[in-house]
């Protein structure tokens, strides 16, 4: 199967701290991932597109110095929320993209939920 | 118009039934479809691709394509309580098929 893991599961943190979020591709390869945000009762929202050894991609209307993706291996995404604030809030889930599948099946981590203080 | 189409719900069928959940999509030339289950709390989970026009099955499972209507359905036979969750339909679009668009998810309630 196509695995992916989320660590931490869970974070509360205070108001202007940062928080890392790593995304685990742990039986294949991905070049690419993707980070989503999704609040009680509401869609998935795509944040941005994270590719490895290069810059990642942002949707319109999310702040890249805040939200900093590091893509540096074949198997690692990171998502730094940088002096967060209680708006940050929310269900952070990571996919990747599962490139030895014909059509690029994208696969979820079980995600992370953010509290701010 | 939205690339990826799907009633919000919320579809309530009783225990046995037979549970169908649509999804329209607007890209022609779109080649992969998928329906994701997500529970209440919990990320997304990979249900079933299909690629080709038609009926693929698996288990109580049948996705069903129409690529000239741009359509894709979910079928779910004998539905279960535990079959209650929000449904994603995701298309793949873009000029290499790669950039997949999620629909905004049905709400299924499977009533015992």
């Amino acid at each position: 199967g196509a695995v992916v893991s989320q660590h931490p599961s869970w974070v509360i943190c205070k108001s202007g701290t940062s928080v890392k979020i790593e995304c685990r591709s742990l039986d294949f390869q991905a070049t690419t991932m993707f980070w989503y945000r999704q609040f009680p009762k509401q869609s998935l929202m795509l944040m941005a597109t994270s590719n490895e050894g290069s810059k990642a991609t942002y949707e319109q209307g999310v702040e890249k110095d805040k939200f900093l993706i590091n893509h540096a291996s074949l198997t690692l995404s990171t998502l730094t929320v940088t002096s967060a604030h209680p708006e940050d809030s929310s269900f952070y889930i990571c996919s990747a993209r599962d490139v030895r599948q014909y059509q690029e099946t994208q696969y979820f981590g079980p995600g992370t939920r953010l509290l701010v203080l | 118009q939205k690339e990826v189409e799907q009633n919000s719900g919320p579809l309530s069928v009783p225990e046995g039934a037979i549970a169908s959940l649509n999804c329209t999509y607007s890209d022609r030339g779109s080649q992969s479809f998928f329906w994701y289950r997500q529970y209440s709390g919990k990320s997304p989970e990979l249900i079933m691709f299909i690629y080709s026009n038609g009926d693929k099955e698996d288990g109580r499972f049948t996705a069903q394509l129409n690529k000239a209507s741009q359509y894709v359905s979910l079928l779910i036979r004998d539905s279960q309580p535990s079959d209650s969750a929000t449904y994603l339909c995701a298309v793949n679009v873009g000029q290499n098929n790669n950039d997949m668009r999620f629909g905004a998810g049905t709400r299924l309630t499977v009533k015992p």
